[in-house]
């Protein structure tokens, strides 16, 4: 099973202020393979990025994704209030056909002075 | 826009089995092909549960396989979910997902509310 490991684990910043966010997996994944999720309180997780930095429909362009091989970032450019939540990485291994398996990061929060 | 609505029992007695279904509006089960489940537990965060194919092929996760069956009712429009042998540990809310349908590209663009399950006599 590939391991996700995201840091930190809290991230307290103030508005406008840029946040970077990492995840690294123990092996080596395809970017196309790397999604990243930010999740509210009594919410279910929402799609930011897709194939590492591909943004979802809707997703505020102060959002970027990057990275290759272990080491993907997410970054949030100016944050703003509604930013407050907590944000997992996920990849993909395998194949439809031969032991597919998805793994999550434990996750970063946000927080917003 | 495609919506996700699970729904089931809330409590389980250990030992017994969970049953989950998805009903699917906006879109249908075709049109994404691979629908997944996904749990959230205080213990270990998101935890893939397996995909299922619209046309009821299913892979499961290694650590729960023993246990899950996935099925889907394309003249209903849903996704179906049972864990057998339910402990403790399995106490979590369960998302039914939807897999971005992009040649290539793998995560999950559209997520249910969730549906809390205790495990618990």
């Amino acid at each position: 099973e590939v391991v996700l490991t995201q840091s930190p684990g809290t991230l307290s910043l103030s508005p406008g202020e840029r946040a970077t966010l990492s995840c690294r997996t123990s092996q080596s994944t395809r970017s196309d393979y790397i999604a990243w999720y930010q999740q509210k309180p009594g919410q279910a997780p929402r799609l930011l990025m897709h194939g590492a930095s591909n943004r979802a429909p809707g997703i505020p362009d102060r959002f970027s994704g990057s990275g290759s091989g272990t080491d993907f970032t997410l970054t949030i450019s100016r944050l703003e209030p509604e930013d407050s939540a907590v944000y997992f990485c996920q990849q993909y291994s395998g194949s439809p056909r031969n032991s597919p398996q998805y793994t999550f990061g434990q996750g970063t929060k946000v927080e917003i002075k | 826009q495609v919506q996700l609505q699970e729904s089931g029992p809330g409590l389980v007695q250990p030992s017994g089995t969970l049953s989950l279904t998805c009903d699917v509006s906006g879109d249908s089960i075709n049109s994404a092909f691979w629908w997944s489940w996904v749990r959230r537990s205080p213990g270990k965060g998101l935890e893939w549960i397996g995909e299922v194919y619209v046309g009821g092929t299913a892979n499961y996760n290694p650590s729960l396989m023993s246990r899950v069956i996935m099925s889907t009712e394309k003249s209903e429009n849903r996704i179906s979910l049972q864990l057998t042998s339910v402990t403790a540990a399995d106490t979590a809310i369960y998302y039914c997902v939807r897999h971005i349908p992009i040649n290539g590209q793998r995560g999950f663009d559209f997520w249910g509310q969730g549906s809390l399950v205790t495990v618990s006599s």
